[in-house]
């Protein structure tokens, strides 16, 4: 089945430091990625919308200069947390979307801490 | 506002009964939605989806039921076992399917279910 690969797992930063995380479809090509982010015990809210080629869709109250996503080719999207604070800290699952009428498949997720 | 709402943040069932988790959504124009299952520090796993045409999809120990009018879903394990033991989101999207991918999700419930 399809599977979305998202590196790395678990990444400790200082704050002020930029943290790249990586989502990349392994067996297929995504058209569309997405960014969700998840507080502890709370849903997944949907930061950004990612298209191959073009400019990332960002959902309300989330800063894109902030959050920089790139989505240079259809299996590869970046998402990079600049001057990383505290506050940032949370877990970051990416998902992807081939074509076709088929449920998101997510990666795996990285928790991200901002010391 | 909370489109997609699980009025139930856990839920505790004994092995080999129903585990019923419930879900409701405010958006009318909601036409897919979704069941994912999710452990600690991993990405959500997609579990079953329902087309707004239909009110039940069966697969396996999983049905999820959609009643339209209601603006509420519900889906079904049985028989259960620990191993289903994870957070249970519910998912809904518009416009033909997957709004582009597009999920809202509910707040999640977490499901225990004891041997």
């Amino acid at each position: 089945g399809a599977v979305v690969s998202q590196h790395p797992s678990r990444v400790i930063c200082k704050s002020g430091t930029s943290v790249k995380i990586e989502c990349r479809s392994l067996d297929f090509q995504a058209t569309t990625m997405f960014w969700y982010r998840q507080f502890p015990k709370q849903s997944l809210m949907l930061m950004a919308t990612s298209n191959e080629g073009s400019k990332a869709t960002y959902e309300q109250g989330v800063e894109k200069d902030k959050f920089l996503i790139n989505h240079a080719s259809l299996t590869l999207s970046t998402l990079t947390v600049t001057s990383a604070h505290p506050e940032d800290s949370s877990f970051y699952i990416c998902s992807a979307l081939g074509g076709g009428f088929s449920p998101l498949h997510f990666g795996n997720g990285t928790r991200l801490t901002v010391t | 506002d909370q489109q997609v709402k699980q009025n139930s943040p856990s839920l505790s069932v004994q092995e080999g009964r129903i585990s019923i988790l419930n879900c409701d959504y405010t958006n009318s124009m909601f036409d897919y939605f979704l069941w994912y299952k999710k452990y600690p520090a991993e990405g959500p796993t997609f579990l079953i989806s329902i087309s707004s045409i239909k009110d039940k999809n069966e697969d396996g120990r999983f049905t999820v039921f959609l009643n339209k009018s209601a603006k509420h879903l519900s889906l079904h394990i049985v028989p259960s076992q620990p191993g289903d033991s994870a957070v249970y989101f519910c998912a809904a999207s518009g416009r033909n399917g997957n709004q582009g991918g597009k999920l809202i999700f509910g707040q999640g419930t977490e499901l225990s279910v004891k041997p």
